[in-house]
């Protein structure tokens, strides 16, 4: 089972929304509801932001949304914080186990 | 209030054992599934697999079939990894993490979205 695919790297201001998208497969991604986000702060454990793909737990933000069209899933951030940089992870069913993204690096400018 | 204490940081040689913790508390053990994820430093999250407590049925990753053997006690609410012959490249952050459901207790059929409860994370630390 591959990771799923990830940008390296994503950067945006405070005035602009940034997305990131998470491509799987019809195996994965495409075939279950289940597509969840992590948030991982330097030096702390990730953190859930969105599940299902487009549900978020109490206390998240609502700055982050997630979607998802096809095999693609996606986290919006829109009017990224200062604290909002950190690395980005999205975590998909793919039958019996479960498949993370390579990550992706959210820089605040 | 619910929570995974995680045991202490690691140092071995190659070829010894070891098996880490994952201590739950603040909810019903038994009716949650646990999984294992792996964090090589500098690189991104691997699912390395699950286990559901109420019957310690588990499920691995391709990847760490055979690598690892995650395990629970349900009379001191812990979950475990361990290894038999560390390698170098076992060297890593490993962290336990609940599934959830949306209901108080989660049955083993029951539809899992999501990791929502996380332990500090075990440094590991394979070197000669």
């Amino acid at each position: 089972q591959s990771a799923l695919t990830q940008p390296a790297s994503v950067s945006g201001s405070p005035g602009q929304s940034i997305t990131i998208s998470c491509t799987g497969t019809s195996r994965d991604v495409g075939g279950y509801n289940l597509v969840s986000w992590y948030q991982q702060h330097p030096g702390r454990a990730p953190k859930l932001i969105i599940y299902e793909d487009t549900k978020r737990p109490s206390g998240v933000s609502n700055r982050f949304s997630g979607s998802k069209s096809g095999n693609t899933a996606s986290l919006t951030i829109s009017g990224p914080q200062a604290e909002d940089e950190a690395d980005y992870y999205c975590c998909s069913f793919a039958g019996s186990i479960w498949v993370f993204g390579g990550g992706t690096k959210l820089t605040v400018l | 209030e619910v929570h995974l204490e995680q045991s202490g940081a690691e140092v071995k040689k190659p070829g010894e054992s070891l098996k880490i913790s994952c201590e739950a508390s603040g909810y019903n053990f038994n009716f949650y599934w646990i999984a294992w994820v792996r964090q090589v430093p500098g690189k991104g999250l691997e699912w390395m697999g699950v286990i559901y407590a109420g019957d310690s049925h588990t499920t691995y990753s391709p990847s760490f079939q055979g690598q690892v053997i995650i395990s629970a006690d349900r009379s001191i609410s812990t979950a475990y990894l361990q290894w038999s012959s560390l390698q170098a490249s076992d060297t890593a952050i490993y962290y336990c993490a609940r599934y959830d459901c949306g209901f108080d207790t989660c049955e083993k059929s029951s539809v899992v979205y999501g990791m929502n409860v996380w332990g500090q994370g075990t440094t590991v630390i394979v070197s000669s």
